[in-house]
Formats: structure tokens, sequence, C-alpha cells
């Protein structure tokens, strides 16, 4: 079982927003900034999409955005687009393993 | 260009070792850490090991302590990871990860790992 909550999937249409949680403790999410979030498309390695809770790395489109609240992360994702169909995971530094993934959540662009 | 590149993976029987590979080019290992993490088919990342190549400084998975040793070499610009007593459930693919500013920035595209008898 992973450190990290996600749900199992999200769906949404083209243009719309969708937001993805990851609940963790204060072990992690909740005590640390180093939370990031990764898209992975099938067959192909993680990308980094969000660093420090809220960065952007450069070349990353600023429809994606992170956000923190207590124990829970959130990733949003405005004017969805097709390729935006991946899975995404979340991790944080935690205090007992070093680093923890969250199980991950697919997200289906209908 | 910052790459990295795994090797060492295949078919290996349950009880078995594997020393998995990772050059690293496009950067030097001292200006970051390294990462192994896996996959495993159909299911999600698994952080695995973590490595400070300047200090040397390493941290484990408590799932898979005891199993598992990362290594540097920093005039090869190289990456190790050996895994011990292999079972059926470390059958993944295992990505070299560099993390800079605690993020994992750049991932290889994994080497394949398979045990079975």
């Amino acid at each position: 079982q992973s450190a990290l909550t996600q749900p199992a999937s999200v769906s949404g249409s083209p243009g719309q927003s969708i937001t993805i949680s990851c609940s963790g403790s204060s072990s992690d999410v909740g005590g640390s900034d180093h939370v990031s979030w990764y898209q992975q498309h099938p067959g192909k390695a993680p990308k980094l999409m969000i660093y420090e809770v809220i960065k952007r790395p450069s070349g990353v489109s600023d429809r994606f955005s992170g956000s923190k609240s207590g124990n829970t992360a959130s990733l949003a994702i405005s004017g969805l687009q097709v390729e935006d169909e991946a899975d995404y995971y979340c991790c944080s530094h935690a205090r007992n393993d070093f680093w923890v993934f969250g199980g991950g959540t697919r997200l289906t662009v209908l | 260009e910052v790459q990295l590149v795994e090797s060492g993976g295949g078919l290996v029987q349950p009880g078995g070792s594997l020393r998995l590979s990772c050059a690293a080019s496009g950067f030097t290992l001292n200006d970051c850490s390294m990462n192994w993490v896996r996959q495993a088919p159909g299911k999600g990342l698994e952080w695995l090991a973590h490595i400070w190549t300047t200090s040397g400084t390493t941290h484990y998975a408590e799932s898979m302590k005891g199993r598992l040793t990362i290594s540097g070499d920093n005039a090869k610009n190289s990456v190790y990871l050996q895994v011990n007593s292999l079972r059926d459930e470390d059958t993944a693919v295992y990505f070299c990860v560099r993390d800079r500013d605690w993020a994992f920035d750049h991932w290889g595209q994994g080497t394949q790992v398979t045990v079975s008898s």
C-alpha cells in the first residue's frame, strides 16, 4: 500500500479543469515543502510537472498548478487537452522513508 | 543535454542478485543526488534508494532495507544498484533518477528486471 493516497481515476472533457488530490500525514506532505508531481504516459518515463508544492519547471505549461493544505497536496489542470491524458503521481519527502509516492491517478480526457 | 542510461537488467532466478548501472551524461554527479525508482507491471512508482554522491550518504526504502546497496563512481559519472535475494515481486522496470532541488527532474528510460524460474 502506497504511503500517499490519490484517487484511482479522474476524468474531464477538453477545456475543463480537474484537480487531483494527494493525502498524506504530518510525517510527509504536511511536514514537507518538497512535494512534487509527475506525469507518465504509457510506456514512457515519468516527467516532472510540479516541485516544491507550487513551482513549475521550465517548459511545463502554466495550465498545471500545485497547492497544499495541511496534509493534502493537489494538482490542478486547467483547459484540459487530449495530450494531458496520462497517469499522475505525487511524491513527498518523508520523515520515515526518505521519499514516498502516491498510488497514482489515471486522468481520462473524454 | 542530461541523459541517464540504465543497464544490467534481465531475467534472474528467485534468490539471485543483479547489479544495475546508470551512466550519466550532460552533468556531473557531484552537482546533485541520485535515486533508483521502480515500477512493477501495471503498478505505481516505488522509491527504492538515494545517494548523496558527494558524501556517499545513502537512504533506503524500509521495505527493501538489507537487500539493496546504492553506490556511485564520480570518476565514471555512474550510479549503481545492487539488489539481492530477488523475489517474483521484484519484477519491474527500474529507473535511474536525478534529484535536484528536491525533485526528480530527469529520469532514465528504465531497465527491465524479471524474476522467474
